[in-house]
């Protein structure tokens, strides 16, 4: 089956510490994305990766970083750095072209700041 | 003003009704135009694209585009209480002619389906 993957669904984390949220897709898709969305908001855009070994700040990259070693895989570090972490953390990923924006949505990691 | 603007609901329609959703952009270079659906606790899920004006189908659903009024909507014929679920609007800009533009969400509408 063809799909994105987050692991893991849950994520608790004591404030100091840095915590990486796990995202595949077996899609063959170019570009890849990290949203955050809390309560009763839309999506933010974290950073997003178009080819492999590249990658763009989105509106909100304060206190986060990411890699793109692959193409399959875009894993999201959250720093200590990052204030107010606790949120739904969302992958998605997309074609290149006209429908590059058609994203697809990974299940999403929930974390929780203790 | 937000770049993409829905009105957050609850949207309660009865079962069998039309659902309608709307949502209103700034940026005129708006290109292309999503919508997805989100259970409670769930990710968004793709159910419409629109890329030029006027009305798209498909099966119950329906999205009009009309770029002049920097508007775009979705209508839910026959509305079940499956439906029931958040409704994002996504908006497209072209980035500097290359094949990726910044996507950005409006912050949802929230539909209720009453038997």
């Amino acid at each position: 089956d063809g799909g994105i993957t987050q692991s893991p669904k849950y994520l608790f984390r004591k404030e100091g510490q840095n915590v990486t949220l796990s995202c595949e897709q077996n899609l063959n898709h170019d570009a890849m994305y990290w949203y955050r969305q809390d309560p009763g908001q839309g999506l933010r855009l974290i950073y997003y990766s178009q080819i492999v070994n590249d990658f763009q700040k989105g509106d909100i990259a304060e206190g986060y970083s990411v890699s793109r070693e692959k193409k399959e895989s875009f894993p999201l570090t959250v720093t200590s750095a990052q204030k107010n972490p606790t949120a739904f953390y969302l992958c998605a990923s997309s074609l290149q072209g006209r429908r590059a924006n058609e994203q697809f949505f990974g299940p999403g990691t929930r974390l929780t700041v203790l | 003003q937000k770049e993409v603007e829905q009105n957050s609901g609850p949207l309660s329609v009865p079962e069998g009704a039309i659902a309608s959703l709307n949502c209103t952009y700034s940026d005129r270079v708006s290109q292309s135009f999503f919508w997805y659906r989100q259970y409670s606790g769930k990710s968004p899920e793709l159910i419409m694209s629109i890329y030029s004006n006027g009305d798209k189908e498909d099966g119950r659903f329906t999205a009009q585009l009309n770029k002049a009024s920097q508007y775009v909507s979705l209508l839910i014929r026959d509305s079940q209480p499956s439906d029931s679920a958040t409704y994002l609007c996504a908006v497209r800009v072209a980035a500097g002619g290359t094949s990726y533009g910044k996507l950005t969400f409006g912050q949802g509408t929230i539909l209720t389906v009453h038997p």
